[in-house]
């Protein structure tokens, strides 16, 4: 069994301030982690993945997570936010490897707010 | 352009009337699959469709059905719909590497 729980439904921070979301997760096997962006009134977009390889992961838009297997983490960071930046944020997980068809499990999601 | 395309995208329907809402994806996947999105819940799944011969469960089938006669279509199916099946509804299709690419939504309100 597998499961993702986001630690905050909502973060707010200011323009220039560093964005931290958080997500743990529970996998039985090896995981592949992944976040998902989702701007209002549209489809959900990847942000990045961790598939085994290295544990520090560069997205796109400038966001990075580190994949800590003794803590069971995937926290999404950015050092800087920008305005376009508030967005919800969803954190999955997926087994790796394995005959599994590979099944993507959410998280709650988190709403990230960007102030002036 | 890869696309996944869903219509409708916004629809208001009554307690019982048979509707469809359709999903088609050009990328040539193999995997598509129908989420629903719930405030507080994430993203949950109904069904998914392994290829054009096996299409199973997900996580919340009730009320739900789809048809995957060719690659390209995964149209989800709402017989007799209920009000707990106004939600958000978005159709995906899966690459190799697992990456899900989804369509915009569709918006459904059941009254």
């Amino acid at each position: 069994a597998q499961s993702v729980t986001q630690l905050g439904s909502h973060v707010s921070v200011s323009e220039g301030a560093l964005v931290l979301l958080r997500c743990n997760y529970s996998s039985s096997v090896p995981p592949y982690l992944f976040w998902y962006v989702q701007y209002p009134n549209q489809g959900l977009q990847l942000l990045l993945k961790y598939t085994s390889a290295a544990t520090l992961v560069k997205g796109i838009n400038g966001f990075e997570a580190e994949f800590k297997k003794s803590e069971t983490s995937f926290h999404l960071t950015k050092p800087s936010a920008h305005m376009s930046d508030a967005a919800e944020y969803f954190c999955a997980v997926s087994r790796a490897g394995g005959t599994s068809y590979g099944k993507l499990t959410f998280g709650q999601g988190t709403i990230l707010t960007v102030h002036p | 352009e890869a696309q996944v395309t869903q219509n409708p995208r916004y629809l208001i329907t009554v307690t019982g009337k048979k509707l469809t809402v359709t999903c088609s994806q050009n990328m040539n996947h193999e995997y598509m699959s129908w989420y629903r999105q719930d405030p507080g819940l994430g993203l949950r799944q109904i069904y998914y469709s392994m290829n054009v011969e096996v299409t199973d469960k997900g996580d919340v089938p009730e009320g739900y059905k789809v048809s995957r006669k060719e690659k390209r279509n995964f149209p989800l199916i709402l017989e007799s719909p209920s009000p707990n099946q106004t939600s958000l509804y978005f159709c995906a299709s899966r690459r190799a590497d697992r990456q899900l690419f989804f369509g915009e939504g569709s918006r459904l309100t059941v009254l």
